[in-house]
């Protein structure tokens, strides 16, 4: 168990429809980082919070949302989905700057999209 | 902006011998972070070895080091005595030095590790 904690771990849904996916950080870490990871390919990051506060977004479709709660637990909303979003989305969590470890990652959300 | 690259996209070793997978970056910052990331059949993230851009010395695991060229921007991932349980994707990843915001981890487009018994 990594402490990161992603759920569900699989989701399985149609075309159009929306979905959330929760995460909750890594005790005391305070940034919440989301990537993608398509059909054997690397992980694309999508959006940061800190502390509550987007601090940066790579390539995330307007169609995704995200926000980071008081609690620090984070959601991913997902909207008219397509087939292509199916794919792996991790969550991850590091404490703050100066944090020369990687990131923790959670096990991931598998989405399919039918 | 950052890029990371993996030129080898599957690699195999045969079990007890080294084998080294090679990733290189483009940056213009001068401190950063560099991490491999191995991610078996399980599909979990997990952190294997990570080297600090202002430290000279190259990084050790226990079986695992690199080889750190910061002029080449190069950062290589050594296995020595391979095993069976070391078989999965590993990513090159990137990550700036930049406080609390902008700090992502860049990663490569990995190399999956066949090691044959």
């Amino acid at each position: 168990d990594s402490g990161v904690t992603q759920t569900p771990k699989h989701l399985i849904t149609a075309t159009g429809q929306r979905v959330t996916l929760r995460c909750s950080p890594r005790s005391g870490d305070l940034s919440v980082y989301w990537y993608q990871q398509s059909l054997d390919q690397g992980l694309q990051f999508l959006i940061q919070y800190y502390n509550g506060e987007e601090r940066a977004k790579g390539n995330i479709l307007e169609r995704f949302s995200a926000q980071q709660f008081p609690d620090l637990h984070s959601e991913l909303n997902l909207s008219s989905l397509e087939l292509g979003d199916s794919a792996l989305y991790f969550c991850a969590s590091s404490v703050n700057r100066g944090d020369s470890y990687g990131y923790t990652f959670g096990s991931g959300t598998r989405l399919t999209v039918v | 902006a950052q890029t990371v690259t993996q030129s080898q996209p599957e690699m195999s070793v045969q079990e007890a011998e080294t084998v080294t997978l090679s990733c290189t970056y483009d940056t213009s910052e001068s401190d950063y972070y560099l991490f491999w990331y191995k991610q078996p059949p399980s599909r979990q993230m997990i952190l294997v070895i990570r080297q600090e851009a202002y430290k000279q010395q190259n990084a050790t695991e226990n079986r695992f080091s690199v080889n750190f060229q910061k002029a080449a921007k190069s950062f290589s991932l050594k296995i020595s005595d391979s095993q069976l349980g070391d078989a999965a994707m590993y990513f090159c990843a990137y990550r700036r030095n930049a406080g609390n915001a902008g700090n992502m981890l860049t990663f490569g487009g990995g190399t999956r590790l066949m090691v044959k018994p």
